[in-house]
């Protein structure tokens, strides 16, 4: 079976410092591949979309940046971090076959920055 | 574009009464329509999807969803609400490319009344 791991679960930084939010999909192979954010009171914002190894869509100018070295691995990441990019952060795969697979959700990564 | 518009952001029922969230889409085709639920700081579940077929679907926990191509609409219902259903839920949209991203509503948060 599928499953998705996201880490860490939280992660308080400072303003100014890097950071670097990782998830890996196992069970499955060339998955869509999703970053989100979740604001209070802002739902679920997609911040970066991916359908390949390399293939990286921005959604929304920001602070962050997003990778995808193996085909399974979706890294989240900024050089310096600012109080705004504080939230909580999700990743999910789905499938793409383009028949109605829905998004599967890790835990999520809840980013304080101080 | 797609989007997902869900007008309602905090609703609040007594626990055995109905329940109905709102949800309407933008979309230029049929889209792919879900429906998740999150408890307090966990990744989202999926409690149905529809992308073609009886328009009106059954998920799990007792939800069920009606697909209304005139209105764009997807409404969530449930007939009898049990203090467990009190979490926040998440309308979504996606087209019908292998490529195609996952676009979420802001969410509604459901609370039960004793």
């Amino acid at each position: 079976s599928q499953t998705i791991h996201q880490w860490p679960a939280t992660l308080v930084q400072p303003v100014g410092s890097p950071l670097s939010l990782e998830c890996t999909v196992e069970g499955t192979s060339n998955p869509n591949l999703y970053w989100y954010r979740q604001a209070a009171g802002r739902g679920l914002q997609l911040l970066f979309y991916s359908v390949g190894i390399g293939q990286i869509s921005s959604e929304v100018p920001q602070n962050l940046s997003a990778s995808r070295p193996q085909d399974r691995q979706f890294i989240l990441s900024s050089k310096k971090l600012l109080l705004s990019d504080s939230g909580f952060y999700l990743c999910a795969w789905s499938g793409s076959r383009g028949v109605g697979d829905e998004a599967f959700f890790g835990q999520g990564t809840r980013l304080t920055v101080v | 574009a797609q989007s997902v518009t869900q007008p309602d952001i905090h609703i609040t029922v007594s626990e055995g009464a109905s329940l109905e969230l709102r949800c309407n889409y933008s979309y230029g085709a049929t889209p792919y329509l879900f429906w998740y639920v999150q408890s307090p700081g966990q990744g989202l579940q999926l409690l149905l999807k529809y992308f073609s077929g009886d328009t009106l679907v059954q998920g799990i926990k007792g939800f069920e969803a009606e697909f209304k191509r005139s209105q764009s609409s997807f409404n969530l219902r449930k007939p009898s609400v049990h203090w467990s259903d009190a979490a926040e839920y998440f309308c979504a949209v996606a087209g019908y490319s292998s490529a195609s991203k996952i676009i979420f509503g802001s969410g509604t948060r459901l609370s039960i009344r004793p």
